[in-house]
Parts: structure tokens; sequence; C-alpha cells
């Protein structure tokens, strides 16, 4: 079955343009989260959306960072007026959510590495 | 207290050895433990998970073995192959899953 989805997989632009990266959740799958990972760093934690509202944004590190999910599906998370210290690699994860509010296994995308020149 | 503490950092074994993982944590609300593994160029992908009323949950030569008490896990990979060199993360998971810094582990030839 398909699985989390990302694009695009490279991203490279020069500072100060906007970008925006997209995931595709696998079907059903309510929570889904963004994280960055820079390299050879551990995953960092940016925002979390339940169904199409975001109850958890605190990881977004600054307020050029935003995202925004519609149809409780498709997540696009925007990096405007990008910075060099903003290249890493952008990972999208989904997941159900069980009974009681409690997640469940997060299933990774590939992820899209974003280089800012 | 939400931080996931992941040790070593890196982590080199022969072919043939026991690859040890060790993560330990603070809030006694987590209540899944997942590890995940990523390979170069990849996103993470689920490994082996234990919940806190097992002590010890082993799938093939991966092993998890968890201490409520002192609130620590670890992976445990047994007869560690070359294609087992990855990055390996811990989590420990409430409403959200907060992870570990990650380990990677190079297995020589």
């Amino acid at each position: 079955g398909a699985g989390v989805s990302q694009s695009p997989s490279n991203k490279v632009t020069e500072k100060g343009k906007d970008v925006e990266l997209r995931c595709d959740p696998i079907s059903g799958h309510t929570a889904l989260y963004w994280y960055r990972q820079s390299l050879g760093q551990g995953l960092e934690f940016l925002i979390y959306f339940q169904g199409n509202s975001a109850p958890d944004k605190s990881g977004l590190p600054s307020d050029r960072f935003s995202a925004e999910r519609t149809g409780g599906s498709v997540s696009t998370l925007t990096i405007q007026r990008t910075q060099q210290e903003d290249s890493a690699v952008y990972l999208c994860a989904s997941s159900l959510v069980s009974s009681g509010g409690r997640t469940d296994t997060q299933y990774f995308g590939p992820g899209t590495r974003l280089t800012v020149l | 207290q939400q931080q996931v503490k992941q040790s070593p950092q890196s982590l080199i074994v022969q072919k043939g050895g026991i690859s040890i993982i060790n993560c330990a944590y603070e809030n006694t609300a987590f209540d899944y433990f997942p590890w995940y593994q990523q390979f170069p160029g990849k996103g993470p992908a689920l490994l082996i998970a234990i919940r806190p009323d097992v002590s010890e949950k082993k799938e093939g030569r991966f092993t998890i073995s968890f201490n409520k008490s002192a609130k620590q896990f670890s992976l445990h990979i047994m007869d560690s192959q070359p294609g087992d060199s990855a990055t390996y993360f811990c989590a420990a998971v409430s409403y959200k899953y907060i992870f570990g810094t990650g380990t990677r582990l190079k297995v020589l030839a």
C-alpha cells in the first residue's frame, strides 16, 4: 500500500526565497507531523496536526515557518525568506490516533532535502 | 521532563557482535517505546516497539529490554551485520513522540 509521500525530494533555493514542501500522509491517518533533521542530527519536532487543526506548533523555529493541512489529508510546510540555516531534511510522518487520544505508530516519508544557497 | 536521553552517540561493532543502544526517560506518562532505524537518504522506519507492561520484546535479532522502575530501555542487536549499519532513534510516546538524539551504528565486515 502507499506510504507517506513527500515532494519535492530535493529543493535548492536562494537565500530570501520562499519554499513550499508537501506531504501526502497515509490514507485515513488523522495525525500528521513535521520534523526537521539537520545533517547527522536528531529529529527536531516542528508541528503536529490532528485533522486540519494544529494543537501543537511549539517546534516552529520562527514566524517564517508556517504549515497548513486541508481536507484532513495533504499538508504544506512553507518557509518564507529562507536562510542558510534552514538547510536540512524536512520529514513528514503520519499516524492513526487510537482511542483515548493516544498516538499510534508514526510512519515517515522519505523527506525533502532543502538546500539554501 | 520531556527529554529522552540516548547513548552512545556512535557505535562501531564487529560483524557477529552485539550492538547495544540505551535510552532513559523521566516522564512516567509515556506508555509506548518504539525504536526507529534510518538509512542515509531515507526516512526513519519503525524497527520494534514495546509497551511498559512487558520487560522484554524480541523480534528476530532485535530485542528491546525495558526497565520501568529505572525508566530505561535498550535495543540489543544480536549477530550484528553490515546491513544493520544505520542511525537508530529511540522514542517515548504519550500523546506525542519524544525522540532520542540518535545513535550511528557501523558494523564492520
